[in-house]
């Protein structure tokens, strides 16, 4: 089974600053995903970006950007120039390469806050 | 809006009663999938439906059962509720089954209150 551990319960930075939240996780599959998902306080789950492991170079999506160390099973999410609408929940994910069967399993979170 | 839907939004009940939750899934997805977002638990997957049938199986109670009907929709039906059942219930929906990876869209929720 595989396992995701979000080792920063809570984080805060101001507006405009750059902060990297972590993720590791557990697996013994070499094809898989690796996501960042956004829970805002309106409680919508958000897709920030997606990671394949196949692929070496880390994933960016405008001022969010990833850190996969696949040896170390570590995922890590970069953001840059912080704004407050950033303010939210993160959620590291995993999902476990499989035809028609694409569960996600969860990391606990990090809640994030931005401060003015 | 990702384009799954949910109702309803809340649900407030007793403890031994049912209930039962609806998704309908983004227009050409196939798979259903339900999490529950729960305090104890965090974000867990419970089970997922492929074009009417059973895909896969997470962390389920027995209590708890699922299907998807011929128009694709989902429901979610919830018997026996304790206290503990009370939690946030996300419906997603991808098209899946293309041996490719596919996003999954995710519903706004449904807050269950068990009192």
């Amino acid at each position: 089974a595989q396992t995701v551990t979000q080792s920063q319960p809570e984080m805060s930075v101001q507006e405009a600053e750059t902060v990297t939240l972590s993720c590791t996780y557990d697996t013994s599959e070499s094809n898989y995903y690796l996501f960042w998902y956004k829970q805002p306080p309106s409680r919508q789950m958000i897709l920030v970006i997606r990671q394949e492991a196949y692929k070496q170079q880390n994933a960016t999506e405008n001022r969010f950007s990833v850190n996969f160390q696949k040896a170390a099973k570590s995922f890590s999410l970069k953001i840059s120039d912080s704004q407050l609408g950033d303010t939210a929940m993160y959620f590291c994910a995993f999902m476990k390469y499989n035809f028609g069967n694409e569960k996600l399993t969860f990391g606990t979170g990090t809640r994030l806050t931005i401060i003015p | 809006d990702s384009g799954v839907t949910q109702t309803p939004k809340h649900l407030i009940t007793a403890t031994g009663q049912r209930v039962t939750l609806r998704c309908s899934p983004r227009s050409g997805d196939l798979s259903v999938y339900w999490y529950q977002q729960s305090l104890d638990q965090g974000l867990q997957f419970l089970i997922q439906y492929y074009n009417g049938e059973e895909r896969a199986k997470g962390n389920i109670l027995e209590r708890f059962s699922a299907q998807q009907f011929p128009d694709l929709h989902s429901e979610l039906n919830l018997s026996s509720l304790e206290l503990g059942d009370s939690a946030l219930y996300f419906c997603a929906s991808s098209v899946s089954g293309g041996g490719s990876y596919n996003e999954q869209f995710f519903g706004p929720g449904t807050r269950l209150t068990v009192l």
